[in-house]
């Protein structure tokens, strides 16, 4: 079993529409975990970090689940430049790699 | 610019030719990440440094492969004669201990 497992996609959703994305991780005890956004032939950046309670930034929101060990990413009002693919990544204490999802990949249509 | 840089962007060798890439980090970063992405896949972990101190290197890399940070700074990935699945895209990223990671814009490896 892979340690970040995402659905790859491809999610071809309308513009204004709402899509989430979920992913799992095996490890119980990773304790930080972020999304990251990688456009075509670029490097992947930073959208939002995690937090166990929870956290919305404009019309992105992230959960957390621990007890599923499951992270989810919703995007409301879709726009055409949210087109991209998503990474999850989690960070587990005492072995600090950042460990990557495949990612999902979002087509937002006109 | 103070984001994380990667030299050279391009590189294409010969089978078999040693390479060397180049990864400056953002100044006061003291973790420094490698990781390999090809086509349709999420970023490979390759190796890890805290300051100067390799603390863990994936299995996934050969004894071909060798990453330095002498002085906790910059960092070098070396890879030696060159197999034509090394072709991939090389990504540094540093962070300050456990914050987010901030990724350079990677140098693209062709092994022709």
């Amino acid at each position: 079993r892979k340690e970040v497992e995402q659905d790859p996609g491809p999610f071809n959703v309308p513009e204004g529409a709402t899509v989430a994305f979920n992913c799992t991780y095996s490890n119980s005890a990773s304790q930080s975990f972020f999304w990251y956004r990688q456009d075509c032939r670029k490097e992947p950046k930073l959208l939002m970090s995690v937090y166990s309670s929870g956290n919305e930034d404009g019309r992105f929101t992230a959960q957390l689940n621990r007890a599923s060990q499951y992270i989810s990413l919703l995007i409301r009002d879709s726009k055409l430049s949210d087109s991209a693919t998503y990474l999850c990544v989690v960070n587990n204490f005492g072995n600090e790699k950042l460990t990557f999802g495949t990612g999902t990949r979002l087509t937002i249509i006109p | 610019d103070t984001g994380v840089s990667q030299n050279p962007r391009h590189k294409i060798t010969k089978r078999g030719q040693n390479v060397t890439f180049r990864c400056d980090p953002i100044s006061e970063h003291n973790r420094l990440y490698w990781y390999r992405q090809t086509l349709g896949q999420g970023p490979e972990f390759l190796t890890y440094f805290q300051n100067e101190a390799q603390l863990e290197k994936s299995r996934l890399l050969s004894d071909r492969f060798s990453a330095e940070r002498p002085k906790g700074s910059f960092s070098t990935l070396e890879i030696q004669r060159t197999e034509q699945g090394d072709s991939a895209m090389y990504l540094c990223a540093s962070s300050f201990s456990r914050t987010e990671a901030f990724f350079g814009q990677g140098t693209r490896l062709t092994v022709v």
